[in-house]
């Protein structure tokens, strides 16, 4: 259990296809995170919300968009994606943005596999 | 330019000996460090941290060392268990990460 649930938790989509991967936290958490590990890389860190509203966006293509209704969900929308973007993409939640000794709480992540 | 480096991709230990993960960073302008252990098919969880105004922090079996001159940190864990089999990340700050280093303890 760790209060922090990715859906789905592996995905296969052409280049052309549409999708949406989805984070929800139990955690009371205000801040939440998307970030990219790709084989023999570091985590990437994606994007950044922070009481549902986006602080960080480190240079990602917009063809990823990410979407925050409220502090307990968060989605990341994918359109036209390359082969590149294949990789695993993990959710974090912490109690506020900004404090840099404060953990993450991850989910178990996403594999996205790009055809 | 990637700001914290785990130079040994994995690590092989005896059960019961000491286990101990490195750590190298360029920006001293950190002020924690984070360590997370990740299972196969799981998210990473966080382990044990250390402030930079210090140089050590134990928790139980794990024990951060911090050298701020070398920019090195290290994880000791002792004594070793199966369990402690994973992958082990160092992170600077919140969110720059190493590329992790896979444990195997051997029984």
């Amino acid at each position: 259990e760790t209060g922090v649930t990715q859906t789905p938790r592996h995905l296969v989509m052409g280049m052309t296809n549409k999708k949406s991967l989805k984070c929800e936290q139990h955690l009371g958490h205000n801040a939440m995170y998307w970030y990219k590990q790709s084989a023999k890389k570091p985590l990437e860190l994606m994007f950044v919300y922070n009481f549902k509203e986006q602080t960080e966006n480190n240079s990602v293509p917009s063809r990823f968009s990410p979407e925050c209704p409220n502090s307990s969900h968060l989605f990341l929308h994918l359109h036209t994606l390359q082969p590149e973007d294949s990789a695993l993409y993990l959710c974090a939640s912490s109690p506020r943005f900004g404090i840099t000794g404060q953990p993450q709480h991850f989910g178990d992540g996403t594999r996205l596999s790009i055809l | 330019d990637q700001q914290v480096k785990q130079n040994s991709p994995s690590l092989s230990v005896q059960e019961g000996r000491i286990s101990i993960l490195n750590c190298d960073y360029t920006n001293s302008m950190f002020d924690y460090f984070l360590w997370y252990k990740k299972y196969p098919a799981e998210g990473p969880t966080f382990l044990i941290s250390i402030s930079s105004i210090k140089d050590k922090n134990e928790d139980g079996r794990f024990t951060v060392f911090l050298n701020k001159s070398a920019k090195h940190l290290s994880l000791h864990i002792v004594p070793s268990q199966p369990g402690d089999s994973a992958v082990y990340f160092c992170a600077g700050n919140q969110f720059y990460f190493g590329t992790g280093t896979s444990l195997t303890v051997i029984p």
